[in-house]
């Protein structure tokens, strides 16, 4: 079983549009992430929230709404995407905070053309 | 701003010889980590070191954390052909850990 996955696995989408991305964790963890990975593979943190509640949100632009229906949900959506959003997107979860390991989902690749 | 700085961005060397990378950091931290990343795939945690360890192993892998430098190095002995992937260090920043940030990783290529 997977532990922590994500949907789609890549996204081409026109600038303008509006898409959103899933996440799902089957480990009952507590802690759950959204990363932005760029092309040169350098790994940065968007938001972590931990029992459903945004605990960290770094800098992210508003047109970034995370949104946590259950412990074991977390899901991102964007609007207006813009090139720049172009990346991998990799969400992450955790038993209590970075304290713990993180499991990675397989990440949804976006290209915004 | 980025808290781990991997050294070196890249390394290329033959099956069976070690691998050493390096990783700095700039303020306190609880603990640190390191993941492996495959090409084209989520990251893999390897290994979690405490602040208050200076040395861990885990099978090929050896972690070393040196507080007063802000530093940790990893490692892999006898590399194999299968250990080519990015190798990333992550801290909490001293922080109650829900912000983990990595650095830019070393790119580790072992020619068979």
């Amino acid at each position: 079983d997977t532990a922590v996955s994500q949907t789609p696995k890549y996204l081409v989408t026109q600038m303008g549009n509006d898409k959103s991305i899933k996440c799902e964790q089957n480990l009952g963890h507590d802690t759950m992430y959204w990363y932005k990975q760029d092309s040169k593979k350098f790994l940065k943190i968007m938001f972590s929230y931990n029992n459903k509640e945004l605990i960290i949100n770094e800098t992210v632009p508003n047109r970034f709404s995370p949104k946590s229906p259950d412990k074991a949900h977390l899901n991102l959506h964007i609007n207006s995407l813009e090139l720049g959003d172009s990346a991998v997107y990799f969400c992450a979860s955790s038993l209590r905070g970075g304290l713990e390991t993180q499991y990675f989902g397989p990440g949804t690749r976006l290209l915004v053309l | 701003s980025q808290q781990g700085e991997e050294d070196p961005q890249a390394l290329s060397i033959q099956e069976g010889e070690n691998a050493t990378m390096n990783c700095s950091y700039k303020t306190s931290i609880n603990n640190l980590q390191w993941y492996r990343q495959n090409s084209g795939r989520g990251l893999v945690h390897l290994i979690l070191i405490r602040s208050n360890e200076r040395e861990k192993h885990s099978g090929r892998l050896r972690v070393t954390l040196d507080t007063s430098k802000k530093s940790s190095s990893l490692l892999i002995t006898a590399s194999r052909a299968a250990d080519t992937a990015s190798y990333f260090c992550a801290t909490d920043e001293g922080t109650g850990g829900f912000k983990t940030i990595f650095g830019a990783g070393t790119r580790l290529f072992v020619k068979a």
